[in-house]
């Protein structure tokens, strides 16, 4: 089945210390975005890939960054991770320029900070 | 701004109907999605609506008023696995979704 997948499903990690969050796919779809999500809240969009155009959120702390190596490959680092980032990641995908281009949500992953 | 607003909880018996009301202000209307997530887990599609009018799927049925800037999602026959946050979303004139803080659905027996 076609679908999005996200590793790790949970991620245990130090203050300060990197971290990187994957997430692939095989819809082919063109756009790939993170969102961040705290209990209790709207997803909150950190950046996306139009096909190999990056676009940041104006409001994306510069301690998140991105990479899309290939159309199936996208990456969430976190340089310094503090408490406040604890949250859950999301990976979504959809395809552009055809249609509805509904967005489809990989498991997430579980951040935790200590 | 862009906002989004629905209830933050809402409570239902289970083999009932339940209407999830979604209000929102954006700069321009490209379409408005509802999502479904479990505690724990990631969002899942479930209706898109663009035009005026109801759009049915099983027991769920979502409803869009442009003009008045208002979709509801329509959950019928209640069971306790539709116990779940349930989160509006809208595109806007740049294609972006700005997105509800979801309603959270409780479904007692």
């Amino acid at each position: 089945d076609a679908m999005v997948i996200q590793n790790p499903r949970y991620q245990v990690t130090q203050f300060g210390k990197p971290v990187t969050l994957s997430c692939s796919q095989t819809l082919n779809h063109n756009v790939m975005y993170w969102y961040q999500q705290k209990s209790s809240q709207a997803p909150k969009l950190l950046f996306h890939y139009y096909d190999k155009d990056f676009n940041n959120e104006a409001d994306t702390p510069d301690n998140f960054q991105s990479r899309r190596p290939n159309t199936s490959f996208c990456f969430l680092d976190i340089r310094s991770p503090g408490l406040g980032d604890a949250a859950m990641y999301l990976c979504a995908t959809s395809r552009e320029g055809t249609g509805v281009a509904t967005q489809y949500f990989g498991p997430g992953t579980r951040l935790l900070v200590l | 701004g862009q906002n989004i607003d629905q209830p933050t909880e809402m409570t239902a018996t289970e083999g009932a109907i339940v209407q999830i009301n979604c209000t929102y202000q954006t700069s321009g209307f490209n379409g408005l999605f509802w999502y479904q997530q479990h505690a724990g887990e990631a969002p899942t599609f479930l209706s898109y609506n663009v035009l005026d009018g109801l759009e049915e799927k099983g027991r769920f049925s979502s409803f869009l008023s442009r003009s008045k800037g208002y979709s509801y999602l329509l959950l019928k026959e209640l069971q306790m696995k539709d116990s779940a946050s349930y989160l509006c979303a809208v595109r806007d004139s740049n294609y972006q979704l700005i997105w509800g803080a979801g309603t959270k659905l409780i479904i007692k027996p």
